[in-house]
């Protein structure tokens, strides 16, 4: 069976400080991974990495993706209140069902002032 | 530009009634998916579509139908509402399943009594 797995499922940090958020995978076919921040609503998209070691970056979020580990990271330096939110991360499959997500349950970021 | 809307933002159903919740994206995106979130579980996928005509299940499709007649609508009807089936309920739509990332409409809040 296909999974995504987060963690960890909750952090609170204070602002300033430097996150990273994990994500393993074990899915048939993979095509690509993504990640999401959800605030109130809907998800929006950050990042989408296909190749391994590729370093993607905007702003003060980057990204990497390890293919040999299955695994992914999301790093936020000098974090901010406006950063809490939910992350979420979410594999996609090639073949019978390409383009459609496999996500994780997701990790709370709370940020303090 | 619209992006990807969808109606109504809440709903409340008694167990037993019927309804659509509707999906729109003026985008031309080809591939739409529904998604249903619940505290701690995640996005989970219940049915998707890769083009007009074109609809397969996802994780979770037991209680709900989809169908594609255009490439712009994706509604999903519940068939007979139950208490397990309160829930934020995610559209999304791509150009190209993961290769662009998907974008999701705001949500519909669901409680079925």
């Amino acid at each position: 069976e296909d999974k995504v797995v987060q963690s960890p499922l909750s952090l609170v940090v204070h602002e300033g400080d430097t996150v990273t958020l994990n994500c393993s995978y074990e899915v048939t076919n993979f095509r690509s991974l993504l990640w999401y921040k959800q605030e109130k609503k809907a998800p929006t998209f950050l990042f989408m990495l296909t190749s391994s070691g590729i370093e993607k970056k905007s702003g003060r979020l980057s990204s990497i993706l390890d293919k040999k580990e299955l695994s992914s990271i999301l790093n936020i330096t000098a974090t901010q209140t406006g950063d809490s939110a939910i992350y979420l991360c979410a594999v996609a499959l090639l073949g019978g069902s390409q383009g459609n997500l496999i996500f994780g349950k997701g990790t709370k970021l709370s940020v303090k002032p | 530009n619209a992006g990807v809307t969808q109606t109504p933002k809440f709903q409340v159903l008694k167990t037993g009634q019927s309804m659509t919740l509707q999906c729109a994206q003026d985008m031309n995106h080809e591939y739409m998916s529904w998604y249903r979130q619940d505290p701690g579980m995640g996005l989970r996928l219940i049915h998707y579509s890769v083009g007009a005509g074109i609809t397969d299940q996802g994780e979770v499709p037991n209680g709900y139908n989809v169908s594609r007649s255009t490439t712009e609508d994706f509604p999903l009807r519940l068939l007979s509402a139950a208490p397990s089936q309160t829930s934020v309920y995610f559209c999304a739509s791509s150009k190209d399943g993961a290769i662009y990332g998907y974008t999701f409409g705001s949500g519909t809040r669901l409680t079925v009594v």
